[in-house]
């Protein structure tokens, strides 16, 4: 069965600096990979994903992700962030039909 | 933009009493999904759809919990009876098929059981 990890409950960053949130997976197949955000009482919001082709996929509001087929990762990324980018990240893969979602990391961008 | 509707948002009910949930997919997707949310992890699937057909059920706790989507367009979710450890967050998603195909959320239903 496939399983996601996010290693890392919290990650605190300047606003301005890189930032970085961490996924890890575990899969049969070819994954499809994918990030989502949550605002505070909203729901879910679709970031980006990995299906085939180029490593280096970008997203929504600046951010990318990249896929490593060896190290089994899928890191979200972003050059300088926001502290409205604060909020709670999720990880998730798809492996035929069966989709699992990561625990989650929050962001938490000071200013 | 067409958005994913859920009602009610916000639900308190007491102990071994029934509740359900509606929600109405983007227009046009054939897949849809319940999630439940507990406060502080990921979205755990409890089924899948793909039109009116249910395609993963595995996580439904299926002695207490139903759902359904008999015309293949909207849904609803089940609880009868409802357990204190049912409350969560209620979550529904849809996608133009299941695959590679991002999901698209609905604002979630808040169930307190008291």
């Amino acid at each position: 069965a496939q399983s996601v990890a996010q290693p890392e409950d919290q990650v605190n960053v300047a606003e301005g600096n890189p930032l970085t949130v961490k996924c890890t997976y575990s899969v049969s197949g070819n994954p499809y990979l994918f990030w989502y955000v949550q605002y505070p009482n909203r729901g879910l919001q679709f970031l980006l994903k990995y299906i085939t082709g180029d490593n280096l996929v970008k997203g929504s509001y600046g951010f990318e992700a990249e896929f490593n087929k060896s190290q089994t990762s899928f890191h979200l990324k972003k050059p300088s962030a926001l502290v409205s980018d604060s909020a709670l990240y999720f990880c998730a893969v798809q492996d035929g039909q069966n989709f699992v979602f990561g625990p989650g990391t929050r962001l938490s961008v000071l200013p | 933009e067409a958005e994913v509707a859920q009602s009610p948002r916000y639900k308190i009910t007491e102990k071994s009493q029934a509740v359900a949930f509606w929600c109405d997919p983007i227009s046009g997707h054939a897949t849809l999904y319940w999630y439940r949310q507990i406060l502080g992890q990921g979205p755990e699937l409890l089924v899948q759809f793909q039109d009116e057909s249910v395609v993963d059920d595995s996580q439904l706790p299926k002695d207490r919990f139903s759902a359904e989507r008999l015309k293949g367009v909207d849904s609803t979710l089940k609880i009868q009876p409802a357990e204190l450890g049912d409350s969560a967050m209620y979550l529904c998603a849809s996608s133009l098929y299941v695959g590679s195909y991002e999901q698209y959320f609905g604002p979630g239903t808040r169930l307190t059981v008291t």
